[in-house]
This record gives structure tokens, C-alpha cells and sequence, in this order.
């Protein structure tokens, strides 16, 4: 079975503080795909990254950075310096190569809701 | 390049109603799949389409059921409504056509509200 676990609820940050988002995820099988996702309140889920189970290296895309390591089922995902209109619900989410019971299935950690206060 | 649209945005129903819901993919994507949306369970995926065929489903009762056509817009439709059926419906595309996982894109979703 499949699972990810966002343990923090709730983060409440002070513009330009940094924040990690932790995401553990839980699978048997050896290739798989991870991303993170940003909901604003608008609704729409916003694509920030995929990462594919071969591939470790940590990326880093202006103030957003991933922590990918599978040693410990982890891909962590920091915001440097945050900003208010960073505020937003982030998911972490698994899949599996296409195929049978995987087409087209995310499974989706439960959210962390970050407010950034200015 | 215009994203995932999805119709109408917001939805009264009352319960013993049906409802149908539209997503437009982005253009070129052939798979779409549907995800329910509630503060208590979370994201939770209805099932998934592609070429007009239905390759996967959640774990939903049948009173779900969803379509696609050959331009690959897809509908979803929920028959007698119930009280839980209030959430948000999100609509996700991809390419579809390889056996690699590749990234969904979603809609701004249809917020639908049970009476």
C-alpha cells in the first residue's frame, strides 16, 4: 500500500523566515514519482515539482528547494525567505508508473497550511 | 498554451439530484482524471480516462460514474446526491500515452454544495 504523511498541520511563519515542509511517504516498489503541489485559496492545485525514485539530487529552483532522500522515505521541500503570497496549502503526493491500478493516480498527503504573516 | 478549464465553478444541488460536471484538458493530453476534494478525507481519486476508455477507478460508490469523449473532454456525474457528496472536484491532465508517471495539471475545480 501507498501512503504519504504530512505531519505538520498548521505552519505559521513571519515574512522572510524559511520553512520546511516535511513528506514521508511509505511504497514497496522501487520506482516511483514524487511532487509537491500548492493550492492557494483560489483552489486550483499548482504543479511545483516531480521527482522520479532514481533520481536523488536536490533541486533547487529560485527560493524553493527539495530534499529528496530516500534513505528515509523523505522529500522535504523548504521555502527561503518566505513571502506572503507564499501562504497556501502544499501536498506532497506518490505515484507509480502507469500501468493497471496506477493510471493516473496520485495519492495525496493530507496538506500543510502555511501562513506567512508580513 | 490554456490550461485545464472546468464547468461551472460552483454548484447548489439538493440531495436525490444528479449532477454533471466538464473538464477541458489542456490541449494535446489525452488522459484526465478526477479527484474529490473534502476537509476530512482529503484528495481522494475518482478514476481516470483516457482514449474514452476508463483505465482505473477509486474507491467510490457507483452513484459516480464519468465519460470521455474523442476530443477528450471529460464528464463526471454523481447520481442521488448525497450530503457527503459536498466538495471540491478537481479535474488533473496529462499526456497519458507512455508508461511513465508524467505530471498532472489541474483545473480550478467545481465547488459543489449539497443541500
Amino acid at each position: 500500500a501507498q501512503k504519504v504523511t504530512q505531519a505538520q498541520t498548521e505552519i505559521s511563519v513571519v515574512e522572510k523566515e524559511d520553512v520546511t515542509l516535511d513528506c514521508v511517504y511509505e511504497t514497496r516498489d522501487t520506482t516511483y514519482y514524487l511532487f509537491w503541489y500548492k493550492q492557494p485559496p483560489s483552489g486550483e492545485l499548482v504543479f511545483l515539482i516531480r521527482r522520479n525514485s532514481f533520481d536523488e539530487q536536490n533541486e533547487i529552483s529560485g527560493r524553493y528547494s527539495w530534499n529528496f532522500q530516500k534513505s528515509t522515505s523523505s522529500f522535504n521541500f523548504t521555502i527561503t525567505a518566505s513571502q506572503v503570497v507564499d501562504s497556501a496549502v502544499y501536498f506532497c503526493a506518490l505515484s507509480f508508473n502507469a500501468g493497471g491500478t496506477s493510471y493516473g493516480k496520485l495519492t495525496f498527503g493530507q496538506g500543510t497550511i502555511l501562513t506567512v504573516h508580513p | 498554451k490554456a490550461g485545464v478549464t472546468q464547468t461551472p465553478r460552483y454548484l447548489i444541488k439538493t440531495r436525490g439530484q444528479q449532477v454533471t460536471l466538464s473538464c477541458s484538458p489542456i490541449s494535446g493530453h489525452r488522459s484526465v482524471s478526477w479527484y474529490q476534494q473534502t476537509p476530512g478525507q482529503g484528495l481522494q481519486f475518482l478514476f481516470e480516462y483516457f482514449s474514452e476508455t476508463q483505465r482505473n477507478k477509486g474507491n467510490f460508490p457507483g452513484r459516480f460514474s464519468g465519460r470521455q469523449f474523442s476530443n477528450s473532454r471529460s464528464e463526471m456525474n454523481v447520481s442521488t446526491l448525497e450530503l457527503g457528496d459536498s466538495a471540491l472536484y478537481l479535474c488533473a491532465s496529462s499526456k497519458g500515452q507512455t508508461l511513465i508517471q508524467e505530471t498532472q495539471y489541474f483545473g480550478p475545480g467545481t465547488r459543489l454544495l449539497v443541500l
